[in-house]
């Protein structure tokens, strides 16, 4: 019965692999979310699909691209890995924002990512 | 850039004693949250005030929020062991269509 829920918790690999992330949620929300959270715990978000449509994407590099099958599922694939993407990445949903405003959100329990 | 700033960093107390963090952030918000995290976990969400609120409380919880000095508090009253984790603040504005910045956290230990 797992709200939110991430595969792989854990991911190492080499430098210019390419990786996937998968986030699955259950709780019937309509949006979900891609965070990064660094080694100094700075939590800052990556991009946020609502019903399948991308509405935030935070000057990414195109190297990370999201995917989103259905609006339970948020993927996020990454290409050609750098070093500086050594992270841990959290899934996260919530009910669609009323009038464009914030709204409680629930996490995954994180992919933390190492390249090496 | 960051919009919220916890103080302190890092909190250390005993078991039954209160743990106080503050939140200071930049712009006009919608709502200022209040999130968990233990460690090797998720985050989970505390408490959400909104900007017409002063006050919320939610079992040993009890967050403020002062919208003139943008300023928020967590206290935890009567903390236990169990309460030892990372507390982060999150500020959400009307137009940002779901975007919480987050400050970069309040780690508090409590000891037996």
């Amino acid at each position: 019965d797992t709200a939110v829920s991430q595969t792989p918790k854990y991911l190492v690999t080499q430098m210019g692999n390419d990786k996937s992330i998968k986030c699955e949620q259950n709780l019937g929300h309509d949006t979900m979310y891609w965070y990064k959270q660094d080694s100094k715990k700075f939590l800052k978000i990556m991009f946020s699909y609502n019903n399948k449509e991308l509405i935030i994407n935070e000057t990414v590099p195109n190297r990370f691209s999201p995917k989103s099958p259905d609006k339970a599922h948020l993927n996020l694939h990454i290409n050609s890995l750098e070093l500086g993407d050594s992270a841990v990445y959290f899934c996260a949903s919530s009910q669609t924002p009323s009038g464009g405003r914030t709204d409680t959100q629930y996490f995954g329990p994180g992919t933390r990512l190492t390249v090496l | 850039s960051q919009q919220g700033e916890e103080d302190p960093q890092a909190l250390s107390i005993q078991e039954g004693e209160n743990a106080t963090m503050n939140c200071s952030y930049k712009t006009s918000i919608n709502n200022l949250q209040w999130y968990r995290q233990n460690s090797g976990r998720g985050l989970v969400h505390l408490i959400l005030i909104r900007s017409n609120e002063r006050e919320k409380h939610s079992g040993r919880l009890r967050v403020t929020l002062d919208t003139s000095k943008k300023s928020s508090s967590l206290l935890i009253t009567a903390s236990r062991a169990a309460d030892t984790a990372s507390y982060f603040c999150a500020t959400g504005r009307t137009d940002s269509w779901g975007k919480l910045q987050f400050g970069a956290g309040t780690q508090v230990v409590v000891t037996p």
